[in-house]
This record gives C-alpha cells, structure tokens and sequence, in this order.
C-alpha cells in the first residue's frame, strides 16, 4: 500500500516563528502537493513538485516555501507563522498521469498563537 | 480556471437507505477526470470513485456510483445500502487533462455525510 506520512500531527507553534511541516512517500511518486483545508473552504492548494527541486505555486501560495531535495520528501515552510495560517496541512502524492489518483497523508493540525 | 461546487454542506441519510450527494463543476474543456473522496473522522483521505470525462458509462465501485452527465456538469456520488463506516466529509475533485506538470486537482468545500440508525 501506498504510505504518505507527516511529521506531526498536531503542531503548536507562536506567531513569528520558523515552522517545518514534513512529508514522506514510499511510493517513488513524481508529484507531491500541500493543501490547506479550512471549514467551508474545502482543500486549497498551496505548491506541489513535479520532480525533485521542480515546485510550482498552486492556489494560495503566499506566506508559504517549499523544499524537495529528495524525490520521497517534501517540505512545506512557514517562514514567519501568524495566527492566519491556523489550519489543517495535508500532504499528497501521485504518479504522473492524470488518470492518476492522489494518495493522502493523515494531516497535519497546525495552530499559531 | 476551473470551479467545483458543492452546494449541500450537510446531509443525513439512515442506515440501508440511499443517499446522493451533489457536485458541479464549470470548465471549457472536453478532457478531464472527476473523482469522489472521502474523509473519515481519522483524517486520511482516501479515494471513492472516478470518472473519465469521455467514458458515457458512469462509474460503480460496489455499493458507490455516480450519475455523470457531461453537458450538465454535474457529478453526483450516490451511496446504496449506506452504513455506519460511510459518515464522513466527501469532497468532489476536478483534474484537467490539459495541466502541464503536476496533475493538480481543484477540489470542491466538501458535504458532511451523517449515517443514522
């Protein structure tokens, strides 16, 4: 079975603060992709990586980095958290193709205070 | 750029009856994928169903299918004999077949599905 895991899954961090939220895959996926979800919002993304050092600016990239030096990980970076960025992350990952279904991580609850 | 709506934030269905849950989507291309995930109260999504835009069958898996009409945009997921293990959020997702890199998908704002005895 494919296996995407995050690092924490709920994280309490003050405002200001440098936050790293990591993701693995075991699957050798090409892609890999952070969501934001929020209530009535729905998933939003954030980036994703195509390939490994390859990422793109997804929906709501703003305030966010993104690291992907080995093809299994990818990390999402607050630089500097503030109380918006309050939210569920959920990490993902997928073969190339479009066929192809996402595989997603158990979440990641972040709260900035 | 692509939009998915769910216009029902919330449903409720009763044990062994059948629900059906609404989606729409706006585009201007032919070629796409449609898919149904499910998010129980754990967190981890997982994948129910999905849909080529240029297959005319709709989809079953088990006790899960969708009535897809293209010309309506719609892609609706109805769950048969509906159980205790199915409450959950259900989100409705559009994939591009034209997206360079990525395979990004659009997602919907979700539907609480409530199962009740």
């Amino acid at each position: 079975d494919v296996k995407v895991t995050q690092s924490s899954r709920y994280l309490v961090k003050r405002t200001g603060e440098k936050v790293f939220l990591e993701c693995v895959q075991d699957m050798d996926h090409e892609n890999m992709f952070w969501y934001r979800q929020d209530p009535g919002l729905g998933l939003r993304l954030i980036y994703f990586s195509y390939d490994v050092k390859m990422k793109e600016k997804g929906d709501i990239p703003e305030g966010y980095s993104v690291s992907r030096e080995k093809k299994e990980r990818f990390s999402l970076i607050l630089e500097s958290a503030s109380t918006n960025q309050t939210s569920m992350y959920l990490c993902a990952s997928s073969e190339t193709g479009y066929r192809n279904e996402q595989f997603f991580g158990p979440g990641t609850r972040l709260t900035v205070l | 750029a692509q939009t998915v709506t769910q216009s029902q934030p919330e449903m409720s269905v009763q044990e062994a009856e059948t629900v059906t849950l609404s989606c729409t989507y706006d585009t201007s291309e032919s070629d796409y994928y449609l898919f149904w995930y499910k998010q129980p109260p754990s967190r981890q999504m997982i994948l129910v169903i999905r849909q080529e835009a240029y297959k005319q069958q709709n989809a079953t898996e088990n006790r899960f299918s969708v009535n897809f009409q293209k010309a309506a945009k719609s892609f609706s997921l109805k769950i048969s004999d509906s159980q205790l293990g199915d409450a959950a959020m259900y989100f409705c997702a559009y994939r591009s077949a034209l997206t360079g890199g990525g395979n990004k998908l659009t997602f919907g704002t979700g539907t609480q599905l409530k199962v009740e005895l």
